[in-house]
């Protein structure tokens, strides 16, 4: 069975540049997030789905950062225009259907460089 | 609100030593217990839970924790630990899927 998949692994790119980060959940789990991993502040929650509608975006930094869920099986994280201080790792995750207790299955990740 | 502390940074061990990684939670309410794991340029995978029941919960490779609410502790422990261990080891508490919150992280380093 396929676990989360998140593409690309790896961007750099330019301050400035418009950056796409992609995920697919695991089939037939209803909640989705989006973290973000970094040395100075460890993991941090951006955003959840449930049911591809989105429930908290408190954790997203600012208006440069936004997510979307169009269907079940594909979501996406932009950062436009992206910053030095945006580089970080962002890690994609989702949960089973109708479980609320936490338990996660994570993707590799997407490490994004800003220059 | 709930936090998670992770009292040990970095923790080095030699091969087929024991090991103890220490987590205390805070939180109000009653609260799910999680560790997960990391290893270099992985995602995290989940090594165990504590939803309810028994206090002792045993997780994949070996690894066990027990959940001590008088104390609010849930340490991570393996007898005998091998190479293949160092990783990245993540406590994390939640109420809700929407509330998880990690640790800091505590950098296992088995030496041979």
């Amino acid at each position: 069975d396929a676990g989360v998949i998140q593409s690309p692994r790896h961007e750099v790119t330019e301050m400035g540049q418009e950056v796409t980060l992609r995920c697919k959940p695991i089939s037939g789990h209803n909640s989705l997030f989006w973290y973000r991993q970094t040395m100075m502040r460890g993991l941090e929650l951006l955003i959840y789905f449930n049911n591809n509608v989105p429930i908290d975006d408190s954790g997203m930094p600012e208006d440069r950062f936004s997510a979307k869920m169009p269907n079940a099986s594909f979501s996406t994280l932009k950062i436009q225009p992206s910053e030095p201080r945006d580089s970080a790792v962002y890690f994609c995750a989702s949960g089973p259907g109708g479980s609320n207790t936490g338990e996660l299955f994570f993707g590799e990740g997407s490490r994004l460089t800003v220059l | 609100a709930q936090s998670v502390t992770q009292l040990d940074s970095q923790v080095p061990v030699f091969e087929e030593a024991p090991v103890e990684l220490r987590c205390n939670y805070s939180s109000s309410v009653s609260v799910y217990l999680f560790w997960y794991v990391q290893y270099p340029n992985q995602g995290l995978q989940l090594l165990l839970k504590y939803l309810s029941g028994s206090t002792l919960v045993k997780g994949i490779n070996g690894f066990e924790a027990e959940f001590n609410k008088s104390q609010t502790s849930f340490h991570l422990r393996k007898p005998s630990v091998h190479i293949s261990d160092t990783a990245e080891y993540f406590c994390a508490v939640s109420r809700s899927a929407r509330q998880l919150t990690f640790g800091s992280g505590t950098q296992l380093t088995v030496l041979p």
